[in-house]
């Protein structure tokens, strides 16, 4: 089984900050990542679709990169409604879907 | 707009079954395929099963095969989750979700919390 870790597992930050997280696959996933958004008591919220992809209506700051083992997700200015919790999620054709651990984002 | 409500959570003792429901609108139900994702307390998010859009397969997570059964009946818009010989440790917050294509996970419901517990 592909397993995903996430770095790091929380980060304090600024308004305004640069917020980047790392995700990683033990084998090469290709770009077959999605990255969520969860706040405190909500469902999950769909951002970045096949490594790079925009959900539509997903605020700009949000970007994601990578492929292969190594992804990253970017915040480019936190704002304070991006405090939350944010998963990566690979899914590949067994089918399995497997969560990361997720990264727990909040304020300095 | 996409609405996905789950019912029929709550407390069920140890070894018993519980059956879980969210029903679907303003989507054309029957061409998505459909998940189940859970929520241990305080913990992260793990999927459980999926199911295509016409019923013709269905996969689950190690944890719970043979346990789970996940199915649909797309004339009532409406998924199941059948959860047999439930273990303390499946207590959560289950969701349901929509796939519009490769495990794009766009839409989901707001989550129906089971507690197995004696």
């Amino acid at each position: 089984d592909i397993q995903m870790t996430q770095s790091p597992s929380s980060l304090s930050a600024s308004v305004g900050d640069r917020v980047t997280i790392t995700c990683q696959a033990s084998q090469d996933i290709s770009n077959y990542l999605n990255w969520y958004q969860q706040k405190p008591g909500k469902a999950p919220k769909l951002l970045i679709y096949d490594a790079s992809n925009l959900e539509a209506g997903v605020p700009s700051r949000f970007s994601g990169s990578g492929s292969g083992t190594d992804f990253t997700f970017t915040i480019s200015s936190l704002q304070p409604e991006d405090i939350a919790t944010y998963y990566c999620q690979h899914y590949d054709n067994l089918p399995q879907f497997t969560f990361g651990p997720g990264t727990k984002v909040d304020f300095k | 707009q996409v609405q996905l409500v789950e019912s029929g959570g709550g407390v069920v003792q140890p070894g018993r079954s519980l059956r879980l429901s969210c029903a679907a609108s303003g989507m054309t139900f029957r061409n998505y395929g459909m998940h189940w994702v859970r929520q241990a307390p305080g913990k992260g998010l793990e999927w459980v099963a999926v199911i295509w859009y016409d019923g013709s397969n269905k996969y689950y997570a190690d944890s719970v095969k043979g346990r789970f059964a996940i199915s649909r009946d797309n004339s009532k818009n409406t998924l199941y989750l059948q959860m047999n010989s439930l273990r303390d440790e499946d207590t959560a917050v289950y969701f349901c979700a929509r796939d519009i294509r490769s495990a794009r996970l766009d839409f989901w419901g707001q989550g129906t919390p089971v507690t197995v517990s004696s």
